[in-house]
């Protein structure tokens, strides 16, 4: 299956500041999302973006499928952005994730 | 239009003894994928099912093993639990295998004591 990596492991923000995450994936894919996984572990969906551009409010990403990366976008970031992101790939039925990316916002 | 739904929410198993988890998928969708998370990890796949049939595999030993039913809601069952199967269980409903977007439900804790 298609190896997935996230950086950086950890992020601590303080509110109101921009970041960025990276997921780098080893082969082509047709499919890769990412999630925000809540305290209570529910995945929640952010962006289905297996190439190109997406905006949701203040978070967007971008796919570069032909050098097999993705970049989560948070502007402007608030407490309740904190948590863990994961970024999934696959290229056949069976979706691989990265290890997420654990993000702290401060007030 | 209702999203995925699991249950149980929480379960505590001893060891050896077997477990069966619930997945109700999202309307109109007709593949459920099953995934294992452990503390701190990403979630590993565990298999697909898709129009009721298994349709793929992850590194998993045979004691895992599920099912999904004509309405496309699916089981996920595992025997001889061992103590290492305590994880966060989710599941995962689709139209079509796997390049479609997947909604996942809350999941279920299970803990092996």
């Amino acid at each position: 299956g298609i190896q997935v990596e996230q950086s950086p492991p950890d992020l601590i923000l303080q509110e109101g500041a921009n970041s960025t995450l990276r997921c780098n994936f080893s082969d082509s894919v047709n499919n890769l999302q990412w999630f925000h996984q809540n305290p209570w572990g529910q995945l929640i969906n952010l962006f289905y973006i297996p190439s190109g551009t997406k905006q949701n409010g203040r978070l967007s990403a971008t796919t570069v499928a032909t050098e097999r990366y993705s970049l989560l976008y948070i502007s402007s970031s608030q407490t309740t952005d904190s948590g863990v992101y994961f970024c999934a790939a696959t290229n056949d039925y069976k979706l691989s994730f990265g290890a997420g990316t654990t993000v702290t916002v401060r007030a | 239009e209702t999203g995925v739904t699991q249950s149980p929410t929480h379960l505590i198993k001893t060891r050896g003894q077997q477990v069966t988890l619930r997945c109700s998928s999202q309307s109109g969708h007709n593949t459920v994928s099953w995934y294992q998370q452990a503390l701190g990890q990403g979630p590993q796949f565990i298999f697909q099912y898709y129009r009721e049939e298994e349709n793929g595999r992850g590194n998993f030993p045979p004691r895992f093993s599920g099912l999904q039913f004509p309405n496309y809601s699916s089981e996920l069952n595992v025997n001889a639990l061992e103590l290492d199967d305590s994880a966060l269980y989710l599941c995962a409903s689709s139209w079509g295998q796997g390049i479609d977007t997947q909604y996942f439900g809350p999941g279920t804790r299970l803990t092996v004591l």
